[in-house]
């Protein structure tokens, strides 16, 4: 089947520390997207990456950090640096449209 | 800065009841506009793209309209279901090439048996 896969489902975190969250599609997308969604919030950009080895800030970039050095993978990592971590990632591919991940819900204890 | 507005932010409806929910988007100059839903704690499941030269877009019992002009569009669901309960996401795309897409904040819709 030919999908996104987001991992993992929940993930918790400790103050202070880094977490990677992981985003893999077999759709044969070139596009790829983060986004940060809370509660009664619409989703906003966090980062985008048209194309391998290549990717551009959104509007919330500040604190994450990305890699796109495959085609199928989009590893979002979320530093110590972003103060309010605490929110449903959601992940995206594009071919004619934008196709979405199941979503990692991160918490921070 | 293109921003988008859905109203209601909520909605409840017996079941069999057609019904509408509405998106407003500031900025016309826009390529095209997906509709999702979204089930609690799930991913976003796209339902209709309309691009922007279209007025509009029809799957199963949704049909989805787009006036660009006035920057509005709008999804009808015709004999809803309690399986339709869900939020409703719209989202323009106002960059041809990087796709940046800007949503609203949703519809949450409650449809009761």
């Amino acid at each position: 089947d030919g999908g996104i896969t987001q991992s993992p489902k929940y993930l918790f975190r400790k103050e202070g520390q880094n977490v990677t969250l992981s985003c893999e599609q077999n759709l044969n997308h070139d596009a790829m997207y983060w986004y940060r969604q809370d509660p009664g919030q619409g989703l906003r950009l966090i980062y985008y990456s048209q194309i391998v080895n290549d990717f551009q800030k959104g509007d919330i970039a500040e604190g994450y950090s990305v890699s796109r050095e495959k085609k199928e993978s989009f590893p979002l990592t979320v530093t110590s640096a972003q103060k309010n971590p605490t929110a449903f990632y959601l992940c995206a591919s594009r071919g004619g449209e934008q196709f979405f991940g199941p979503g990692t819900r991160l918490t921070v204890l | 800065k293109q921003e988008v507005t859905q109203i209601p932010a909520a909605l409840s409806v017996p079941e069999g009841e057609n019904l509408v929910l509405n998106c407003s988007f500031t900025d016309s100059a826009i390529y095209n506009l997906q509709w999702f839903r979204q089930d609690p704690g799930k991913g976003l499941t796209s339902l209709l793209l309309i691009q922007s030269s279209q007025r509009e877009q029809t799957s199963g019992r949704l049909n989805a309209s787009l006036d660009k002009s006035s920057g509005r569009s709008t999804l009808y669901i015709a004999a809803s279901q309690p399986g339709d309960s869900a939020t409703y996401l719209c989202a323009v795309n106002s960059g041809a090439g990087s796709y940046q897409l800007t949503f609203g904040k949703g519809t949450k819709l409650s449809v009761i048996p």
